[in-house]
């Protein structure tokens, strides 16, 4: 079974400039999150989504950060426009109770985005 | 809201020997505590976790220990390996439906020199 992938590795951007980020979770799981890592601080959690519907927003930074999951499957993070401070690795992770408990999250290897 | 406070933030030990990584939570009501290992260039693995209606919890080489009165859990590998060296993160939850956002630890480098 595939884990769940993210798209792309890295990005390279210009402050200004707007970066969208894609998530395709575990086939199945209804619970997708994103978390961020900012240089040597924890990650933290910005977002999740249950199914298609935003269930908790509360980390989301700023106005900047739009995230959506049109159709219940696959995730998109858009930044725009872009800052220095948002540099950092952007993760995404799923869960699904059939699979384990539900708080049981399997993560993505991460969008590693740097702003210049 | 809940704040994971995780030691020491680097952490070196020779192949064979033993590593301990301990953290600490501040919300009472948290009671899902797993570990994470991240490799070079990977994402976070769930390693293990331990849920608040027990004390302990091992897999082979590694074991979590959880105290909910001093609010500290801590990880600990036997044995290491030098594949063991990657960055540790521990995190916190109050898993309850709808709502299962984890809390992290800022992270333990740990190396296994051979």
């Amino acid at each position: 079974e595939a884990g769940v992938t993210q798209f792309p590795s890295h990005s390279v951007i210009e402050k200004g400039q707007t970066v969208t980020l894609r998530c395709d979770p575990i086939s199945g799981h209804d619970n997708l999150y994103w978390y961020r890592r900012v240089m040597g601080k924890e990650i933290k959690f910005l977002l999740h989504f249950v199914k298609e519907s935003k269930q908790d927003e509360s980390g989301m930074p700023n106005n900047r950060f739009l995230a959506e999951r049109t159709g219940g499957t696959y995730s998109t993070l858009k930044v725009q426009p872009a800052e220095l401070e948002d540099s950092g690795v952007y993760f995404c992770a799923s869960s699904q109770e059939r699979q384990g408990p539900a708080d049981t999250q399997y993560f993505g290897p991460g969008t590693r985005l740097t702003v210049l | 809201g809940e704040n994971v406070e995780q030691h020491p933030s680097t952490l070196s030990v020779q192949e064979g020997d033993s590593a301990v990584i301990k953290c600490t939570y501040s919300d009472s009501a948290s009671n899902y505590f797993p570990w994470y290992k991240q490799e070079l260039g990977k994402g976070p693995q769930l390693i293990i976790d331990i849920r608040s209606n027990v004390g302990e919890k091992k897999d082979q080489r590694i074991a979590v220990t959880l105290n909910k009165t001093a609010k500290h859990f801590s990880l600990h590998i036997t044995e290491t390996q030098p594949e063991d060296s990657a960055v540790y993160f521990c995190a916190a939850s109050q898993p309850r439906v709808g709502n299962y956002k984890l809390t992290f630890g800022k992270g333990t480098l740990l190396t296994v020199n051979p």
